[in-house]
């Protein structure tokens, strides 16, 4: 199994509706994020936490939120989705802040808004 | 704020060296990372290299890291197509993304035979 798991791998889905993309991690580790990649613009963070009651907004929060379930969890919602949304969204833990591990990466989830 | 930036696009020849640079703006990074990202799959660790060194090698690839100059660079000796992907340099910062690895928009390597 992956250390970090991605739910759904693709979805499609109409404007407006509420979605929600789920991460689980068997790492261990307390912190984790969530990061949207477009082509040409790399990644961007959208929200991270460091523990279960920690949640912090990153560089492009606007139209997500966040839920941290557990250590394990970390969900990222889309409460009305629009198709500047369309992206692919990766979740990432890390074991802490710097170091030599970075990040363990989910496979990524594909996200089209039409 | 802090910022990373990269060359967008690099062609090289299967059997040459490949080069991919980068620049970082926070002065205060400890480590600085490479990430490969294969077509549909996500990103894994490549290297790292920690602020006080100059120079990692690890089998084909070599990392140099020139502090004055906020520049890190990516070398791959004997390229083959399998290296083909796209490259993201990535350092640790405090800035308007909170304390996060902010990543530079990837250098995409094309390797012809």
């Amino acid at each position: 199994d992956a250390d970090v798991t991605q739910t759904p791998r693709n979805r499609i889905t109409k404007t407006g509706k509420r979605i929600m993309l789920e991460c689980s991690q068997t790492k261990g580790h307390d912190r984790m994020y969530w990061y949207r990649q477009d082509p040409g613009l790399g990644l961007r963070l959208i929200y991270y936490s460091f523990d279960v009651k920690d949640i912090n907004k990153g560089e492009i929060s606007d139209g997500y939120s966040v839920s941290r379930q557990a250590q394990a969890k970390f969900s990222l919602s889309l409460e009305s989705a629009i198709p500047n949304q369309t992206a692919l969204y990766f979740c990432a833990t890390s074991e802490g802040q710097g170091g030599g591990y970075g990040y363990t990466f989910g496979s990524g989830t594909r996200l089209t808004v039409v | 704020g802090e910022d990373v930036e990269q060359s967008l696009f690099l062609s090289v020849r299967e059997g040459d060296s490949s080069v991919i640079n980068c620049t970082y703006t926070d002065s205060s990074s400890t480590y600085l990372y490479w990430y490969k990202q294969e077509p549909g799959a996500g990103l894994q660790l490549l290297t790292y290299i920690f602020s006080n060194m100059d120079m990692k090698q690890d089998q084909r690839l070599t990392v140099l890291l020139n502090k004055k100059d906020k520049h890190l660079s990516l070398r791959i000796a004997d390229t083959q197509t399998g290296d083909s992907a796209i490259y993201f340099c990535a350092e640790w910062a405090t800035g308007k993304a909170g304390t996060a690895l902010i990543f530079g928009k990837g250098t995409t390597l094309s390797v012809s035979s």
